[in-house]
């Protein structure tokens, strides 16, 4: 199975700040139809993931653009360019290319 | 509006048998691959099977295999997951999920226990 490694696995950050998680795949996420299906994701306290980014960049509808994603192959990035109070909750990364699809352990995220 | 809404968890003892149902509404139900995700008390989430849109290609994950049947009723939109012989491992939130994570219902328990 595909490895899928967080960091930070807790963030505090202050208000307004910004924030940014790592994550990096034990092989190429690259598909043979030459897209990669990475994905992040945000589960805040009590409710149920919603997907903020897919496929390594792009945003899903109704995410503030404060959210961005980048990266490629094994090496991914989620950046909150100011942390506003409803970003409270865990992040996970997550891969659909091979099968099973595999989340990572979760960066849970706090205001200081 | 998309909507998936799961039903059918609940309490059941070791070996026991539960069927959970997801009825989705808002998209055209039989263009997609549907997903089934759980979530443990307190842990991350797994990616526990999936089934394309007619219903011909069916995997699952590793620790569910043989004991766990997805299926979908593409006439009724709905989306179920049989699952015997559960253990207690399998105590867990278990989402139903349209595509690789774009919409995901509230979730129903399992909770598998003596």
């Amino acid at each position: 199975d595909v490895v899928m490694t967080q960091s930070p696995l807790s963030l505090p950050v202050t208000l307004g700040q910004p924030a940014s998680i790592s994550c990096r795949s034990s092989q190429s996420l690259v598909h043979s139809d030459g897209n990669t299906y990475f994905n992040w994701f945000q589960q805040r306290p009590g409710q149920s993931p919603r997907r903020l980014i897919y496929q390594v960049s792009n945003r899903d509808s109704g995410v503030p653009d404060r959210f961005s994603g980048s990266g490629s192959g094994t090496d991914f990035t989620l950046k909150i360019s100011r942390v506003e109070p409803e970003d409270v909750g865990v992040y996970y990364c997550m891969q659909g290319t091979h099968w099973p699809y595999t989340f990572g352990q979760g960066t849970k995220l706090e205001i200081k | 509006e998309v909507q998936v809404v799961e039903s059918g968890g609940g309490l059941v003892q070791p070996g026991g048998s539960l069927r959970l149902s997801c009825a989705a509404s808002g998209f055209t139900f039989s263009n997609y691959w549907m997903h089934w995700v759980r979530q443990a008390p307190g842990k991350g989430l797994v990616w526990v099977s999936r089934i394309n849109s007619a219903g011909t290609i069916i995997t699952y994950a590793d620790s569910v295999k043989g004991r766990f049947t997805i299926s979908r009723d593409n006439a009724k939109n709905t989306l179920f997951l049989q699952m015997n012989n559960l253990r207690a491992e399998d105590t867990a939130v278990y989402y139903c999920v349209r595509g690789i994570g774009g919409y995901w219902g509230q979730g129903t328990l399992v909770t598998v226990s003596s």
